[in-house]
């Protein structure tokens, strides 16, 4: 399976846009990438998957360089609301299920 | 379109007890996992069923975890007997067979703490 590396934490301010890179090195062929965000006291919920390129839905945008080491996804203007914990997930196939440690991200007003 | 439901959503005991959580999927989900999470940490798989068949069960120590789909719906699982280091969250989560993308659904979790 890849191993993912992402930042531990990071800061930011409403109305700004953070972008988070997840480092994947030994990504599959026919691995995907997805992302999920995790509120205290809740389980962790989809955001968004992509295989290459980019990738945009309601919430977020993901995108993959063409040799897919790496990812990010983007959170365009942020509010308090998105403060969470946000994993990286990589394969196998579209099936993921090995979470890391995540990024912790604090959204200050 | 109800959620993923889990109970008990806390439970407290001590060590050597046992203890049985239960899982409701979504309805028509063929697949569903179980998640240990400890604080601080990302979820881990514990077991996956596709109905009422293992796919996984890699992680689970099953000397003192064991988890059951007796119908293909409806999940337990249990610990016997609880150590210390079991104390986590519980994750449940359930995705339909044939979903493009494999999403995963998670239920709120049951809260463990091991005295």
């Amino acid at each position: 399976l890849a191993k993912t590396t992402q930042p531990i934490s990071m800061d930011s301010y409403e109305g700004q846009e953070v972008n988070i890179t997840c480092s994947h090195n030994n990504i599959a062929t026919n691995d995907y990438i997805t992302w999920y965000q995790q509120f205290p006291s809740q389980g962790p919920r989809f955001i968004i998957q992509g295989y290459k390129t980019k990738v945009t839905n309601e919430v977020a945008s993901l995108f993959i360089p063409a040799d897919r080491k790496s990812s990010t996804l983007s959170l365009p203007r942020v509010s308090l609301s998105d403060t969470a914990v946000y994993y990286c997930l990589v394969g196998p196939g579209r099936r993921a299920l090995t979470f890391g440690s995540g990024t912790r991200l604090q959204v200050q007003p | 379109e109800a959620g993923v439901a889990q109970s008990p959503r806390y439970k407290i005991i001590e060590k050597r007890q046992s203890v049985a959580f239960w899982c409701n999927p979504i309805s028509g989900h063929a697949t569903l996992y179980w998640y240990q999470q400890i604080l601080g940490q990302g979820p881990k798989l514990l077991i996956q069923f596709q109905n009422n068949g293992v796919v996984d069960d890699s992680q689970l120590p099953k000397d003192r975890f064991s988890a059951e789909r007796l119908k293909g719906v409806d999940s337990t699982l249990k610990i016997q007997p609880a150590k210390l280091e079991d104390s986590a969250v519980y994750l449940c989560a359930s995705s339909f067979f044939g979903d493009s993308q494999e999403t995963q659904y998670f239920g709120p979790g049951t809260r463990l703490l091991v005295l």
